[in-house]
């Protein structure tokens, strides 16, 4: 059964400084998601990843996928208040007995 | 604004009852998604359909149940109601096979009293 990992689950950290979220999974996959909440809001798709090796970027978040390890990572660069939210990592998997499935979730909060 | 429209916005009922969720794609996309987020259970999947056929299954319990109709909108029918089933409920829709990004509507907000 596939099982993702995200961490840190909090993060609390200063504007300008550079982190990274990280997602692992114990199963192949056919795609990896990288969604943003803002509280009391819906989710917004940020990155699909769809195969290894695969980078994107949007601004200061750069996502990148590794399949052979099974990880995937959000940077964020030079981080800015607007950045606080939670993110969340989705992982859908190669295997159709499978399903899709989340992580718990990073809240980030960026102090100014 | 995703485009993905989703009502009632809330939702208040009590145990045992029967509700129905709605939700409209975007213009376009073939695939909708529903999505329940609890304090308890976070985000899990539910269940897909794609051009009216269910694609894939998730942790959907037997007691609801979704279709998608030909004009590709879709309802979530949740029926013996618990108090466990209070949660947001979310559908996405996408056109699979190219991007595969999911855009999800604002939400339904189910509380069972």
């Amino acid at each position: 059964e596939l099982k993702v990992e995200q961490n840190p689950l909090f993060l609390s950290m200063q504007e300008g400084k550079n982190y990274t979220i990280y997602c692992n999974y114990s199963t192949t996959s056919d795609r990896l998601y990288w969604y943003r909440q803002d509280p009391g809001k819906s989710l917004e798709s940020l990155f699909v990843l769809l195969s290894n090796g695969a980078v994107k970027q949007e601004g200061r978040l750069m996502a990148s996928l590794d399949t052979k390890a099974r990880l995937s990572t959000l940077h964020i660069t030079a981080a800015v208040h607007d950045l606080s939210a939670t993110y969340f990592c989705a992982v859908d998997p190669s295997n159709r007995d499978d399903k899709i499935i989340f992580g718990k979730g990073t809240r980030l909060h960026i102090l100014p | 604004d995703s485009g993905v429209t989703q009502t009632p916005k809330h939702l208040i009922t009590a145990t045992g009852q029967r509700v129905t969720l709605r939700c409209s794609p975007r213009s376009g996309d073939l695939s909708v998604y529903w999505y329940q987020q609890s304090l308890d259970q976070g985000l899990q999947f539910l269940i897909q359909y794609y051009n009216g056929e269910e694609r894939a299954k998730g942790n959907i319990l037997e007691r609801f149940s979704a279709q998608q109709f030909p004009d590709l909108h879709s309802e979530l029918n949740l029926s013996s109601l618990e108090l466990g089933d209070s949660a947001l409920y979310f559908c996405a829709s996408a056109y699979d096979g190219i991007t595969y990004e999911q855009y999800f509507g604002p939400g339904t907000r189910l509380t069972v009293t």
